[in-house]
């Protein structure tokens, strides 16, 4: 089956600095890959996907760039304020498919 | 903006007890999902479910866990004889998805921690 490795599994940055977060797939049948950020006592928030027809979408501060070829995908947070401080998981699923494979999480912290 | 609601927050259950964690998704929605993630690993998916019946479920989902829509609103996950290992926190998932929009995004609820005593 599809497994997600995402890295780093922590990482502080100083606000206004941008942020990486990096994310591997294995299974070359996935083709939408979702960002989630978890805020503490909440669940999962949808913040930017991207699907496998594009190699590269935005929205405001946050980007998330696909390489299908090497099969990884990152997401770019600009410009990082105090209240980017969560955990971020990158997601992958397959065409066709129901399930969400998760990458282990990336604890962020933005020291004002 | 529509949000998938979990109940209750935190349930702590005995060893060998029945648990049914609830969820209400998004009305529109189609699909519903349970996930859940045990202290320090990843989120797991557990099942998903598509008008009136299981779509996939994985290698977790065994006959203790049972998923039931009771009416138009409700989701529910019931774990018949909950285990110590069965501690963790579930969420709930639901998307819209159907046509040509069937990679819409899932939605989360907020979680319902778990803790079997």
């Amino acid at each position: 089956g599809e497994n997600v490795e995402q890295h780093p599994s922590t990482l502080s940055v100083q606000e206004g600095d941008s942020a990486v977060i990096k994310c591997t797939y294995s299974d070359s049948a996935s083709n939408y890959f979702p960002w989630y950020k978890q805020e503490l006592g909440k669940g999962p928030q949808l913040i930017i996907d991207i699907r496998s027809n594009v190699g590269e979408k935005k929205d405001q501060r946050i980007a998330v760039t696909l390489n299908k070829t090497a099969k990884h995908f990152s997401l770019h947070i600009t410009e990082t304020q105090p209240e980017d401080s969560a955990v971020y998981f990158c997601a992958a699923l397959k065409a066709a498919g129901n399930k969400l494979t998760f990458g282990g999480g990336t604890r962020v912290l933005v020291k004002p | 903006e529509p949000e998938v609601t979990q109940t209750p927050s935190h349930q702590v259950t005995q060893m060998g007890q029945e648990v049914i964690l609830r969820c209400v998704p998004i009305s529109n929605h189609l699909y519903f999902y349970w996930y859940r993630q045990i202290l320090g690993q990843k989120v797991e998916f557990l099942v998903s479910f598509y008008n009136n019946e299981i779509s996939e479920k994985s290698e977790i989902f065994d006959d203790q866990f049972s998923v039931e829509r009771p009416d138009g609103s409700n989701f529910t996950l019931k774990i018949r004889s909950t285990k110590l290992e069965d501690s963790a926190m579930y969420f709930c998932a639901s998307r819209q998805g159907s046509g040509p929009l069937r990679n819409q995004p899932q939605h989360f609820g907020d979680g319902t921690r778990l803790s079997i005593l």
